[in-house]
């Protein structure tokens, strides 16, 4: 597609509940990012991939949070459980090829998630 | 671990003037990278402009540029003739060189900008 897609752009959860957050990124890019943004923070890393594998997931806060890239395309974040403090925009990113430098990612324009 | 600061929470400048957004950053690695994203109020980031480490050279993109200074760890961004649709949160953010590592983003707090009609 023409840029990075994610649904639904806005998300209600009663607390204890199990959401999944999907994202789609550009058409080819090998690389694939997920961020947390606080209210009036900047976006903090959760997990990367590169193709369907999951090279790092050190930002993940706890194992409440999962996510998967079977196919090397389509991403999903599932918080099971949720909580007040996961309240955030979650923001997909992708970038077009694993070396790194310059290139620079590509954002979509996130999912709101709201814990009652 | 690698930190970004960005110490003015929010700025303003006249329409047609000249701003500049403060961004200093921590690190042990000789060569990396740093990015200037703008965030409007739909959320979506966008890139501004780029620079890499082990260019002398300060990147410039129209109305963008940089004053990197890599002994100081500095890398702030000039906004000039800044318009209305500049208006937006500015965060600054740094990547380590990949070489098989993650290439994940570190971004500070970010800096709001209003621009004054």
């Amino acid at each position: 597609g023409a840029g990075v897609s994610q649904s639904p752009r806005y998300k209600v959860a009663k607390r204890g509940q199990d959401v999944a957050l999907r994202c789609d990124p550009i058409s080819g890019h090998v690389s694939l990012f997920w961020y947390q943004q606080a209210l009036g923070q900047g976006p903090e890393f959760l997990t990367y991939f590169q193709n369907e594998a999951q090279l790092d997931k050190s930002g993940l806060p706890s194992d409440r949070f999962f996510a998967e890239r079977p196919e090397g395309s389509v991403s999903t974040l599932k918080i099971q459980r949720t909580q007040q403090e996961d309240s955030a925009v979650y923001l997909c990113a992708s970038s077009s090829w694993t070396g790194g430098g310059l290139q620079p990612q590509h954002f979509g324009d996130g999912t709101r998630l709201s814990i009652l | 671990a690698q930190t970004v600061t960005q110490s003015q929470p929010e700025m303003s400048v006249q329409e047609a003037e000249t701003v500049t957004l403060s961004c200093t950053y921590d690190t042990s690695e000789s060569d990396y990278y740093l990015f200037w994203y703008k965030q409007p109020p739909s959320r979506q980031m966008i890139l501004v402009i780029r620079q890499e480490a082990y260019k002398q050279q300060n990147a410039t993109e129209n109305r963008f540029s940089v004053n990197f200074q890599k002994a100081a760890k500095s890398f702030s961004l000039k906004i000039s003739d800044s318009q209305l649709g500049d208006a937006a949160m500015y965060f600054c953010a740094y990547r380590n060189p990949t070489q098989g590592g993650s290439e994940k983003l570190v971004f500070g707090k970010g800096t709001k900008l209003t621009v004054n009609p």
